[in-house]
């Protein structure tokens, strides 16, 4: 069935460095591939998404790229600051709906 | 984007009795999802909720537990019903906008604690 594997469940990294989460899926049809950033006591914000007919995708410091023969998608936080600290989601879209996976926690020391 | 809000914010409510969710958007919605985020843990789907038909549920969840109303394109809601404290959870409502693609946002939740 559908499922989405999420890694690492926890990340802990130093002001300024970078940050990698990495996700794969399970169904080859996905063609939809969301990440979404949750602050404590709020709701899922989408930060970034990514197309199956695309391989990568920049917004200023953070890039998702995907490949699509190994089936996984990875998000890249550059230059982290305190305020990039929160639960990260990865996602596939299969079908009609978002399959989510387990989430990241990153912690960005200062 | 589009306004999603979501009442109540939140609730506590005692073990046998039942809540109602509402969901509004004030833009044209294609699609409209129900989700639930226990503590600490990922965001599983409940149902998309369907404009005037039977909401379709995903597995694990049933009609008489989590009825679903979607009377027009922009408003549905959730019932929780015959709660139990297993179903302290956070309730989110998601859409896909009209000529949106397949971006889903999120309305801002509703905390529910059952006693």
């Amino acid at each position: 069935g559908e499922n989405v594997e999420q890694h690492p469940s926890t990340l802990s990294v130093q002001e300024g460095d970078s940050a990698v989460i990495k996700c794969t899926y399970s169904d080859s049809a996905s063609n939809y591939f969301p990440w979404y950033k949750q602050e404590l006591g709020k709701r899922p914000q989408l930060i970034i998404d990514i197309r199956s007919n695309v391989g990568e995708k920049k917004d200023q410091r953070i890039a998702v790229t995907l490949n699509k023969t190994a089936k996984h998608f990875s998000l890249h936080i550059t230059e982290t600051q305190p305020e990039d600290s929160a639960v990260y989601f990865c996602a596939a879209f299969y079908g009609n709906k978002l399959v989510f996976g387990a989430g990241t926690i990153l912690r960005v020391k200062s | 984007s589009a306004v999603i809000s979501q009442k109540p914010s939140r609730d506590i409510c005692q073990r046998g009795t039942s809540l109602t969710i509402q969901c509004q958007v004030d833009s044209q919605v294609t699609m409209m999802f129900w989700y639930r985020q226990q503590p600490g843990q990922s965001l599983t789907l409940i149902a998309t909720a369907n404009q005037g038909s039977e909401a379709t549920y995903e597995s694990g969840f049933v009609i008489d537990k989590f009825p679903i109303s979607r009377p027009n394109l922009t408003f549905s809601t959730l019932t929780v019903s015959n709660m139990s404290p297993e179903d302290s959870s956070i309730y989110l409502c998601s859409v896909i906008l009209a000529g949106g693609g397949e971006t889903q946002y999120f309305g801002p939740g509703t905390r529910l604690l059952v006693l």
